[in-house]
Parts: C-alpha cells; structure tokens; sequence
C-alpha cells in the first residue's frame, strides 16, 4: 500500500459527459501528480501541483482541468468526453527533498 | 519524441538467475532516474532509483547502473524470482535542475520469471 488514495476505481461514462477523478497524496506530501496510461502507451505526465498551487503542465488536453485543494487531495475534472479519454488516470504524490514518486492504485475511465 | 526508451518489450528468465532490463534515453538534461515495477490493475510500484553523479545504487536483489555518456542504464535483479513477473517501467526526471519532479516514463518491459 502506497498511501496514495484513488477514487473512484472504475468509471464508464458516456460520450460529451463530466467526470471527475480524486486523489488523496500520501500523508504530509506536497505535490500531486496525474498521469494518464492508453491501452498501447506509457505512462503520460499530465500536471502536477505542489500546496495548491500548479507547478507542471505536461500534454494535457484542454478539456481537462485539475485542483489541489487546502488539505491537499487533487482531482482531475475530464469534460466533453470521448472514446480516446478511455485510459488509467494515476495520482502519484511526494513529498520533501524526495523526487521518488507513489503512485495510487489509479481509475480505469471507459467512454462508450 | 520519446525521450525514454525501453527497446525491449518483454523478457524471460528462469528463477535464480540474473534478469537485466535495459533503458536509454535522449535527454542530458535528465538528472534522476527511477525504477517502477507494475502488475496489472495496480498502480506502478517505486523499486529504486539513482542520481546523475552516481553510477550504481543497491537495494538488496536490486542494482541499478547508470552510463551518463551512453545515456543508458539497467536494473539487474538477482537472483530473479517467480513473484518479479510484472511489467518494469524506466522514469527519468529533470528534478535537481527544474522546479518539478514530473516523470517522463518508458514504454515498459513485461518481465516473465520462470520457475
């Protein structure tokens, strides 16, 4: 067990719906990462925030959108949906001088 | 542009012996490098990891080098056991030289351990 908390641990939702994934870092860890993991990709460095503030953006897609709130969960909000934002959405978390990052157990989104 | 490759897609070897997964990247501004182990519907697992000034850290079965001017490293697991079956993913990050620790990941090398 990482520490690191994800929910929901499946979602399908249909095409142009909402979603939005959570994620709960490891006790006293800072930053937030989202990651996202295609059917014939690798990992996929989507944003970060570190205290509530972003601290990264990587290839995300404008249609997403994240938050770090005071107590430090994050979630990423994915809108307009469509088939291809089917994936494994992964929070990771770390904390202090560590640049080792923990990942969560991640939601598997399907867009029907 | 993928910046960390794995060429290797999948690997097998037999319980006991030495299993050797292999990395290069392309980026020398890549200054932290990082291990993940991954079985199916779990999220990846942190192994190890080294910094650019060393070239080898030990964590109990597993070692991992780092080859700067070939910009190549490998993890070396020994001896390999059944239970090391999973998926090994590469993560390079440019952590000491950029204000983010964000992880730029290989393709992944499924690794099968054959009893």
């Amino acid at each position: 067990d990482s520490g690191v908390t994800q929910t929901p641990k499946h979602l399908i939702t249909a095409t142009g719906q909402r979603v939005t994934l959570r994620c709960s870092p490891r006790s006293g860890d800072l930053s937030v990462y989202w990651y996202q993991q295609s059917l014939d990709q690798g990992l996929q460095f989507l944003i970060q925030y570190y205290n509530g503030e972003e601290r990264a953006k990587g290839n995300i897609l404008e249609r997403f959108s994240a938050q770090q709130f005071p107590d430090l969960h994050s979630e990423l909000n994915l809108s307009s949906l469509e088939l291809g934002d089917s994936a494994l959405y992964f929070c990771a978390s770390s904390g202090g001088t560590s640049y080792e990052q923990y990942f969560g157990p991640g939601t598997r989104l399907t867009v029907t | 542009d993928q910046q960390v490759k794995q060429n290797s897609p999948s690997l097998s070897v037999q319980e006991g012996r030495i299993s050797i997964l292999n990395c290069d990247y392309t980026n020398s501004m890549f200054d932290y490098f990082l291990w993940y182990k991954k079985y199916p519907a779990e999220g990846p697992t942190f192994l190890i990891s080294i910094s650019s000034i060393k070239d080898k850290n030990e964590d109990g079965r597993f070692t991992v080098f780092l080859n700067k001017s070939a910009k190549h490293l490998s993890l070396h697991i020994v001896p390999s056991q059944p239970g090391d079956s999973a998926v090994y993913f590469c993560a390079a990050s440019r952590g000491y030289s950029s204000n983010t620790g964000k992880l730029i990941f290989g393709q992944g090398t499924t690794l099968q351990v054959k009893p």
